[in-house]
């Protein structure tokens, strides 16, 4: 069983639906952070969360740290946020090294 | 633009060679991190250094080796290369060890033939 669990794996959307993804983990983590991957490659920290909540723009992220569960919701989607969203968590009895979840595919079409 | 730089942006070499993949932080930071993104394993941590000091290493093959010099940038060395070495090579950096966002470069795609 992998160490961090996103659902879904592929995610399609209508422009303007609210989006919401999830990455569940097994281990005693430090930080958690959710990345973006554009279609061409490149990747982009979007947060790094130890608790609660933050937001930024159209995306927020929440963190139950209890419960061993995030998640990354985008509202108002937009073409633009087509991309792979992937959930990374650092882990404490391992050096606090990143782990990565497969990562979420999502399609928002116009 | 995270400010992250990496060279090459494309590798394609055979198997058994070796090359070596560069990485400039963003200024003032100290903290660079290596990891691979192939396929069929997604994305990998392999290897972290602080400050010229390696502080963290994950998946990383014994074929495959990392340093940061005194002026922080770091170099990915991989030695005799085999097919499955073809991946996406990411560096990131971050101003201090762990509690940081870190910004990611663009990869360097190595293609092994």
């Amino acid at each position: 069983k992998n160490e961090v669990e996103q659902s879904p794996q592929n995610l399609t959307a209508q422009e303007g639906e609210f989006i919401t993804i999830n990455c569940s983990y097994s281990v005693g983590i430090s930080a958690l952070h959710w990345l973006q991957q554009h279609p061409g490659g490149g990747i982009v920290s979007l947060f790094m969360l130890s608790s609660g909540k933050k937001k930024h723009g159209r995306l927020i992220a929440t963190i139950n740290i209890q419960e061993k569960h995030s998640s990354l919701h985008i509202t108002a989607s937009h073409p633009r946020d087509s991309a792979v969203y992937i959930c990374a968590v650092r882990i404490k009895a391992a050096g606090n090294k990143l782990t990565f979840g497969g990562g979420t595919r999502v399609l928002v079409k116009p | 633009d995270s400010g992250v730089t990496q060279t090459p942006k494309h590798l394609i070499t055979a198997t058994g060679q070796r090359v070596t993949l560069r990485c400039s932080p963003r200024s003032g930071d100290l903290s660079v991190y290596w990891y691979q993104q192939s396929l069929d394993q997604g994305l990998q941590f392999l290897i972290q250094y602080y400050n010229g000091e390696e502080r963290a290493k994950g998946n990383i093959l014994e074929r495959f080796s990392a340093q940061q010099f005194p002026d922080l940038h770091s170099e990915l060395n991989l030695s005799s290369l085999e097919l499955g070495d073809s991946a996406l090579y990411f560096c990131a950096s971050s101003k201090r060890l762990n509690t940081d966002t870190q910004y990611f470069g663009p990869g360097t795609r190595l293609t092994v033939l």
